[in-house]
């Protein structure tokens, strides 16, 4: 069982309020990773961080932000939630680009 | 068109029988192959990683494949059991010329094992 955890599990909120999406791991790994998964389709990498004070966008265009003022935890921010950032949010970490990444539960977002 | 394709999309089978899982990719330059198993409402775990120089690896009941030449893989599950319900999803590493290895992800094959 790999140590990274995301809160809350679950939310479900309206539109237009601000939000943030905890991710933290104890693993010490430098690299990490936030990704967007509609259901039954893939993931995509919207950001990722090589280590403090690194983030870069991924592939996938995202109004959300995020930020690496501490190498355990990358949380991300939605200034103002709406419909459209209904998903979920997987964020992930991995101590290089070579091995595996760690995933954490998952974060269910619904916006009404 | 996805860059990694898989198949089937889902599959029931018996417990204790074994099944196959395809993964077609088309993404370079390729760095190593992946699958996980996400089972509903979790995060991904990974089962096997590949680099293009092997073949084979296994975990457990789990057996992947990969032929680099004709860019396909394939996951092997013998003898199933129940807990082995979930969705297997295989990604491919690509290093990206600023030096960053992506993942791109297959959109999974949904297995479901039923008594």
């Amino acid at each position: 069982e790999a140590d990274i955890y995301q809160t809350p599990r679950y939310l479900v909120i309206g539109t237009g309020k601000k939000i943030t999406l905890e991710c933290s791991q104890t693993m010490g790994h430098d690299k990490m990773y936030w990704y967007q998964q509609d259901p039954g389709m893939e993931l995509h990498l919207i950001h990722y961080s090589y280590g403090v004070n690194s983030t870069e966008k991924g592939d996938l265009s995202s109004e959300s932000t995020v930020s690496r003022i501490r190498t355990e935890h990358f949380p991300l921010t939605l200034e103002s939630a709406r419909p459209s950032h209904t998903s979920q949010y997987l964020c992930a970490s991995s101590p290089d680009d070579h091995n595996e990444q760690f995933f954490g539960p998952g974060t269910r977002l619904t916006v009404l | 068109k996805n860059q990694v394709e898989q198949s089937p999309q889902s599959l029931i089978i018996l417990e204790g029988k074994n099944c196959t899982l395809q993964c077609n990719y088309t993404v370079s330059p390729f760095s190593n192959l992946r699958w996980y198993k996400q089972d509903t409402g979790r995060g991904p775990v990974s089962l096997t990683i590949m680099t293009f120089s092997e073949n084979t690896k296994s975990n457990g009941r789990y057996t992947a494949t990969l032929d680099a030449d004709t860019k396909q893989s394939s996951l092997h599950i013998t003898a199933s059991q129940l807990s082995d319900s979930a969705s297997y999803i295989c990604v491919v590493s690509v290093i990206m010329n600023t030096g960053f290895q992506k993942l791109v992800f297959g959109t999974g094959t949904r297995l479901l094992v039923s008594p």
